[in-house]
């Protein structure tokens, strides 16, 4: 079993809807949870940081952190055609020196 | 925010040939980068890690001899691929942390290479 698992999508979906994008991970020792975007081409840009369970909301974005079912979520409002691109989601545990290990990315289009 | 370049962007080489990618910290001084590479459709995969002035760590699998990393400087380290094939064909992505270490919300992560060996 991979240690994060992220479906690769494609996912599409009309300008304005809420996407809802998720990853399962299996190492209980993550910490740290993020969410980076990626656009063609390009290295990723990290949107979200979250440490251990619960949500965290930054403008159209809203991570979840589920530790006992190892499941995270990440969730944009009024998605917009700027938001398509590819969203990885990585964590890390600091016993390994703050390794990042990522998901294989989901590719997002927002029709418009 | 912090900004990481890595130069050439895309490269082409013939099979057997070496190629030098280099990543640099614009605004910072970067303490800590990391190299990794990504192949279409999969994860991002660490490579090695690199402190200024000391020798890289290398994650398992990865060649050493083959990927050479050179961090002279707080503002530059260079991935050698040497003798490349075919198969080290992929995207070539570098990242910088100010912090010994490297948390993952202090990296900042550069634009990429594109790397085809022919």
């Amino acid at each position: 079993q991979k240690e994060v698992e992220q479906d690769p999508g494609p996912l599409s979906v009309p300008e304005g809807a809420i996407v809802s994008l998720n990853c399962t991970y299996s190492n209980s020792a993550f910490q740290y949870f993020m969410w980076y975007r990626q656009y063609s081409r390009k290295g990723p840009e990290l949107l979200m940081y979250t440490y251990s369970s619960g949500n965290k909301e930054d403008g159209r974005f809203t991570a979840q952190v589920d530790k006992s079912s190892k499941y995270i979520s990440l969730f944009i409002r009024d998605s917009q055609p700027s938001d398509s691109a590819t969203y990885l989601c990585a964590m890390s545990d600091m016993n390994r020196d703050d390794k990042i290990i990522f998901g294989k990315g989901t590719r997002l289009h927002i029709l418009p | 925010g912090a900004v990481v370049s890595q130069h050439p962007s895309r490269v082409i080489c013939k099979s057997g040939t070496s190629v030098k990618i280099e990543c640099r910290s614009l605004d910072f001084q970067a303490t800590t980068m990391f190299w990794y590479r990504q192949f279409p459709k999969q994860s991002l995969m660490l490579m090695a890690t690199s402190n200024e002035g000391s020798k890289a760590t290398y994650e398992q699998g990865v060649e050493k001899d083959k990927f050479l990393i050179n961090h002279a400087s707080l503002t530059l380290s260079t991935l050698t691929v040497t003798s490349a094939h075919p198969e080290d064909s992929s995207f070539y992505i570098c990242s910088a942390s100010a912090l010994a270490g490297g948390g993952a919300d202090t990296q900042y992560f550069g634009p990429g290479t594109r790397l085809t060996v022919l």
